[in-house]
């Protein structure tokens, strides 16, 4: 049972060169989110879909893009990278929200290291 | 808007010692509160989360959270830490209505000394 898979593990990019980190999920949640993570200032969430072909920002958008044209894939792109998107990037999973138990428990990645030079 | 606070930044605790752990949320309606745990060079996990009912919520690894409605808060407690608990550990709440997102605290370090 494989859960979150992210590619790759680490990167190493210089400035202007573009990329995408990779994240599939085999539980068929519909909820899928990216977070950055950098030190002292927790997640951050980049962007989430809530199903196929639907995406939305979260509180730090600028600089990515996603697209989610299956329930399993969520692709975050870099277009022009820039020093400060040096982060842990984190790709989640949920089957959904809203008050039942299980619904906002979110299964995460094991994390992208990008680094921008 | 939803929001976290978690005031230790950083930890550090003898083995065998009691562990509290301070979270305080800002929302005022319903939420369901989550804490992750982040061992070093892993991914997140659920360490509890509180949903409904009884506010004392116990999860893996001997941890426990007590939900405080009327002081927005929901600490972490363990009597008696381990070296294995050395970890990063997060905060999370999610109000439980409208189009509101799991908002995470910035974490605490903790780390036990042998």
């Amino acid at each position: 049972n494989a859960g979150v898979t992210q590619t790759p593990k680490f990167r190493i990019l210089k400035i202007g060169q573009s990329m995408t980190l990779q994240c599939t999920q085999d539980m068929n949640h519909n909820y899928m989110y990216w977070y950055r993570q950098d030190p002292g200032m927790g997640l951050k969430l980049i962007y989430y879909s809530v199903g196929a072909g639907i995406t939305d920002k979260g509180e730090v958008p600028n600089g990515y893009n996603v697209s989610r044209s299956t329930t399993e894939d969520f692709p975050l792109r870099l277009e022009l990278a820039a020093p400060s998107q040096t982060s842990v990037y984190f790709c989640a999973s949920s089957y959904g929200t809203g008050s039942s138990s299980g619904a906002n428990v979110l299964t995460f990645g094991a994390g992208s290291r990008l680094t921008v030079l | 808007a939803q929001s976290v606070s978690q005031h230790n930044h950083h930890v550090i605790l003898s083995e065998a010692a009691s562990l509290e752990l301070g979270c305080n949320y800002s929302y005022g309606g319903t939420v369901n509160l989550f804490w992750y745990v982040q061992y070093p060079g892993q991914h997140l996990q659920l360490l509890l989360k509180y949903f409904s009912g009884d506010p004392l919520v116990k999860g893996i690894k001997g941890f426990e959270a007590e939900f405080i409605k009327s002081k927005f808060s929901f600490n972490l407690r363990k009597p008696s830490v381990q070296w294995s608990d050395t970890a990063e550990y997060f905060c999370a709440v999610i109000a439980n209505f409208g189009n509101e997102k799991l908002t995470f605290g910035t974490g605490t370090r903790l780390t036990i000394i042998p």
